[in-house]
Protein backbone atom coordinates (compact mmCIF):
# COMPACT_ATOMS: atom_id res chain seq x y z
CA UNK A 1 0.00 0.00 0.00
CA UNK A 2 1.94 3.16 -1.01
CA UNK A 3 1.67 5.89 2.44
CA UNK A 4 2.96 8.88 2.35
CA UNK A 5 3.08 9.75 5.82
CA UNK A 6 3.98 13.87 6.88
CA UNK A 7 5.57 15.74 9.81
CA UNK A 8 3.78 17.38 12.36
CA UNK A 9 2.00 20.20 13.05
CA UNK A 10 4.59 23.40 13.35
CA UNK A 11 3.90 26.82 14.90
CA UNK A 12 6.35 29.56 14.08
CA UNK A 13 7.47 33.29 14.64
CA UNK A 14 7.94 35.35 12.01
CA UNK A 15 11.24 35.11 10.55
CA UNK A 16 12.23 31.34 11.90
CA UNK A 17 13.52 28.45 9.42
CA UNK A 18 11.70 25.48 8.81
CA UNK A 19 12.06 22.02 7.24
CA UNK A 20 8.70 19.56 7.01
CA UNK A 21 8.59 16.00 5.68
CA UNK A 22 7.38 13.85 4.02
CA UNK A 23 8.06 9.70 4.23
CA UNK A 24 6.93 7.42 1.07
CA UNK A 25 6.55 3.62 1.81
CA UNK A 26 4.85 0.87 0.13
CA UNK A 27 6.94 1.63 -3.39
CA UNK A 28 10.14 2.56 -4.71
CA UNK A 29 10.70 6.22 -3.82
CA UNK A 30 13.21 6.87 -6.18
CA UNK A 31 10.86 6.18 -9.49
CA UNK A 32 7.73 8.88 -8.54
CA UNK A 33 8.05 12.37 -8.16
CA UNK A 34 6.62 14.61 -4.89
CA UNK A 35 4.93 17.26 -5.06
CA UNK A 36 3.71 20.02 -2.69
CA UNK A 37 1.00 21.32 -2.50
CA UNK A 38 -0.68 24.57 0.07
CA UNK A 39 -3.79 25.40 1.37
CA UNK A 40 -4.23 28.51 2.67
CA UNK A 41 -6.97 28.78 5.38
CA UNK A 42 -10.45 28.32 4.06
CA UNK A 43 -8.95 28.52 0.15
CA UNK A 44 -7.75 26.42 -2.68
CA UNK A 45 -5.09 24.11 -3.97
CA UNK A 46 -1.73 25.70 -4.79
CA UNK A 47 0.56 23.35 -7.00
CA UNK A 48 4.11 24.70 -5.64
CA UNK A 49 6.30 22.24 -7.01
CA UNK A 50 7.84 19.06 -7.85
CA UNK A 51 11.15 16.77 -7.15
CA UNK A 52 12.31 13.52 -8.73
CA UNK A 53 13.67 11.80 -5.92
CA UNK A 54 16.30 9.84 -8.35
CA UNK A 55 17.93 12.57 -9.46
CA UNK A 56 16.84 15.05 -7.51
CA UNK A 57 15.20 17.31 -10.51
CA UNK A 58 12.99 20.51 -8.96
CA UNK A 59 10.79 22.31 -10.83
CA UNK A 60 9.01 24.76 -8.80
CA UNK A 61 5.98 27.42 -9.62
CA UNK A 62 7.03 30.41 -10.59
CA UNK A 63 4.63 31.73 -7.34
CA UNK A 64 7.12 29.61 -5.17
CA UNK A 65 10.20 29.65 -6.91
CA UNK A 66 12.80 31.46 -4.63
CA UNK A 67 10.20 31.38 -1.03
CA UNK A 68 11.07 27.89 -0.51
CA UNK A 69 13.57 24.65 -0.94
CA UNK A 70 12.29 21.30 -2.39
CA UNK A 71 14.63 18.71 -1.58
CA UNK A 72 14.55 14.72 -0.52
CA UNK A 73 16.65 11.68 0.55
CA UNK A 74 16.16 9.24 -1.37
CA UNK A 75 18.01 6.92 1.22
CA UNK A 76 15.40 7.18 3.61
CA UNK A 77 12.41 7.49 1.05
CA UNK A 78 11.66 11.40 2.47
CA UNK A 79 11.03 14.70 0.69
CA UNK A 80 11.29 17.85 2.33
CA UNK A 81 9.69 21.18 2.14
CA UNK A 82 11.68 24.05 3.53
CA UNK A 83 11.40 27.64 4.03
CA UNK A 84 14.40 29.48 5.23
CA UNK A 85 12.63 32.77 6.88
CA UNK A 86 8.91 32.60 7.53
CA UNK A 87 6.10 35.28 7.01
CA UNK A 88 2.85 35.13 8.55
CA UNK A 89 0.96 34.83 4.68
CA UNK A 90 3.14 31.03 5.10
CA UNK A 91 -0.10 30.15 7.42
CA UNK A 92 -1.28 26.85 5.44
CA UNK A 93 -1.89 23.45 5.66
CA UNK A 94 1.05 21.55 3.07
CA UNK A 95 0.56 18.27 1.67
CA UNK A 96 3.18 15.92 -0.37
CA UNK A 97 1.73 13.89 -2.76
CA UNK A 98 3.15 11.08 -5.11
CA UNK A 99 3.22 11.49 -9.18
CA UNK A 100 1.03 8.73 -11.06
CA UNK A 101 3.16 6.72 -13.13
CA UNK A 102 5.54 8.64 -15.44
CA UNK A 103 2.93 11.94 -15.21
CA UNK A 104 3.08 14.54 -13.06
CA UNK A 105 0.27 14.11 -12.21
CA UNK A 106 -0.57 14.02 -8.54
CA UNK A 107 -1.89 10.59 -7.25
CA UNK A 108 -1.77 9.61 -3.93
CA UNK A 109 -1.56 12.37 -1.06
CA UNK A 110 -0.53 12.61 2.30
CA UNK A 111 -2.10 13.68 5.14
CA UNK A 112 -0.91 17.54 5.27
CA UNK A 113 1.23 19.43 7.72
CA UNK A 114 -0.70 22.63 8.99
CA UNK A 115 1.91 25.15 9.30
CA UNK A 116 0.98 28.26 11.73
CA UNK A 117 3.03 31.57 11.80
CA UNK A 118 2.56 33.89 14.26
CA UNK A 119 3.84 36.71 16.43
CA UNK B 1 0.51 29.51 -17.09
CA UNK B 2 -2.48 27.51 -17.99
CA UNK B 3 -5.52 29.15 -16.30
CA UNK B 4 -8.22 26.41 -14.99
CA UNK B 5 -11.75 28.08 -14.22
CA UNK B 6 -14.34 26.15 -12.50
CA UNK B 7 -18.16 26.71 -12.85
CA UNK B 8 -20.03 27.03 -10.66
CA UNK B 9 -18.11 27.87 -7.06
CA UNK B 10 -20.60 26.49 -4.91
CA UNK B 11 -23.83 24.27 -6.19
CA UNK B 12 -26.98 23.04 -3.52
CA UNK B 13 -28.17 19.78 -4.91
CA UNK B 14 -30.60 17.23 -3.42
CA UNK B 15 -30.21 13.52 -3.02
CA UNK B 16 -29.99 11.32 -7.09
CA UNK B 17 -29.74 14.76 -8.36
CA UNK B 18 -27.56 14.49 -11.54
CA UNK B 19 -24.88 17.49 -10.93
CA UNK B 20 -22.22 18.69 -13.43
CA UNK B 21 -19.46 20.93 -12.72
CA UNK B 22 -17.46 22.87 -15.65
CA UNK B 23 -13.60 23.40 -16.19
CA UNK B 24 -11.89 25.68 -18.76
CA UNK B 25 -8.74 25.51 -19.27
CA UNK B 26 -7.24 29.10 -20.62
CA UNK B 27 -5.36 26.67 -23.63
CA UNK B 28 -5.61 23.26 -25.24
CA UNK B 29 -4.36 21.08 -22.18
CA UNK B 30 -5.35 17.76 -25.03
CA UNK B 31 -6.43 15.07 -22.24
CA UNK B 32 -3.91 16.18 -19.64
CA UNK B 33 -6.70 16.77 -16.85
CA UNK B 34 -7.43 15.32 -13.48
CA UNK B 35 -10.29 15.68 -10.61
CA UNK B 36 -10.09 15.57 -7.27
CA UNK B 37 -12.31 15.54 -4.37
CA UNK B 38 -11.75 16.80 -0.89
CA UNK B 39 -14.05 16.09 1.85
CA UNK B 40 -13.82 18.75 4.95
CA UNK B 41 -10.91 18.20 7.21
CA UNK B 42 -9.09 15.60 4.94
CA UNK B 43 -6.36 15.89 2.55
CA UNK B 44 -7.95 15.35 -1.36
CA UNK B 45 -8.34 12.27 -3.42
CA UNK B 46 -8.03 11.48 -7.16
CA UNK B 47 -11.18 10.63 -8.73
CA UNK B 48 -10.69 11.13 -12.73
CA UNK B 49 -7.72 10.88 -14.57
CA UNK B 50 -6.70 11.91 -18.41
CA UNK B 51 -10.09 13.36 -18.50
CA UNK B 52 -12.45 10.35 -18.90
CA UNK B 53 -10.52 7.55 -16.65
CA UNK B 54 -12.40 6.58 -13.44
CA UNK B 55 -9.48 6.02 -10.64
CA UNK B 56 -9.72 2.87 -8.94
CA UNK B 57 -12.14 2.31 -6.04
CA UNK B 58 -13.84 5.84 -6.79
CA UNK B 59 -17.73 5.06 -7.03
CA UNK B 60 -18.57 4.31 -10.78
CA UNK B 61 -21.60 7.35 -10.38
CA UNK B 62 -18.66 9.75 -10.76
CA UNK B 63 -17.71 10.48 -14.59
CA UNK B 64 -15.86 12.66 -16.27
CA UNK B 65 -16.12 14.04 -19.93
CA UNK B 66 -14.22 16.57 -22.51
CA UNK B 67 -10.68 17.45 -24.23
CA UNK B 68 -8.95 20.89 -25.80
CA UNK B 69 -10.06 23.41 -23.00
CA UNK B 70 -13.44 22.35 -21.74
CA UNK B 71 -14.26 19.59 -19.23
CA UNK B 72 -16.94 17.89 -17.17
CA UNK B 73 -17.17 15.97 -14.27
CA UNK B 74 -20.62 14.52 -13.39
CA UNK B 75 -21.98 13.26 -10.55
CA UNK B 76 -25.04 10.93 -12.06
CA UNK B 77 -26.87 10.37 -8.88
CA UNK B 78 -25.21 12.84 -5.53
CA UNK B 79 -25.22 10.47 -2.52
CA UNK B 80 -24.66 12.16 0.90
CA UNK B 81 -21.26 10.93 1.09
CA UNK B 82 -19.78 13.66 -1.53
CA UNK B 83 -20.52 16.35 0.28
CA UNK B 84 -17.17 17.95 -0.77
CA UNK B 85 -15.24 20.36 -2.92
CA UNK B 86 -13.92 19.05 -6.57
CA UNK B 87 -11.06 20.74 -8.10
CA UNK B 88 -10.06 20.30 -11.43
CA UNK B 89 -6.44 20.28 -12.60
CA UNK B 90 -4.24 20.29 -15.53
CA UNK B 91 -0.80 18.17 -16.09
CA UNK B 92 -0.18 19.19 -19.86
CA UNK B 93 2.60 21.53 -18.86
CA UNK B 94 4.84 23.15 -15.51
CA UNK B 95 3.78 24.87 -13.70
CA UNK B 96 0.67 22.07 -12.45
CA UNK B 97 -2.76 24.24 -11.68
CA UNK B 98 -5.89 23.39 -9.77
CA UNK B 99 -9.30 25.32 -10.76
CA UNK B 100 -10.72 27.32 -8.04
CA UNK B 101 -13.12 24.42 -6.59
CA UNK B 102 -16.65 23.51 -6.65
CA UNK B 103 -17.92 23.32 -3.19
CA UNK B 104 -21.02 20.85 -3.09
CA UNK B 105 -23.62 21.11 -1.01
CA UNK B 106 -26.38 19.11 0.03
CA UNK B 107 -29.91 20.81 -0.25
Amino acid sequence: EVQLVQSGAEVKKPGESLKISCKGSGYTFSNYWIAWVRQMPGKGLEWMGIIHPGDSDTIYSPSFQGQVTISADKSISTAYLQWSSLKASDTAMYYCARSYEDTAMVHYWGQGTLVTVSS
Amino acid sequence: DIQMTQSPSTLSASIGDRVTITCRASQSISSWLAWYQQKPGKAPKLLIYKASSLESGAPSRFSGSGSGTEFTLTISSLQPDDLATYYCQQYNSYPLTFGGGTKVEIK
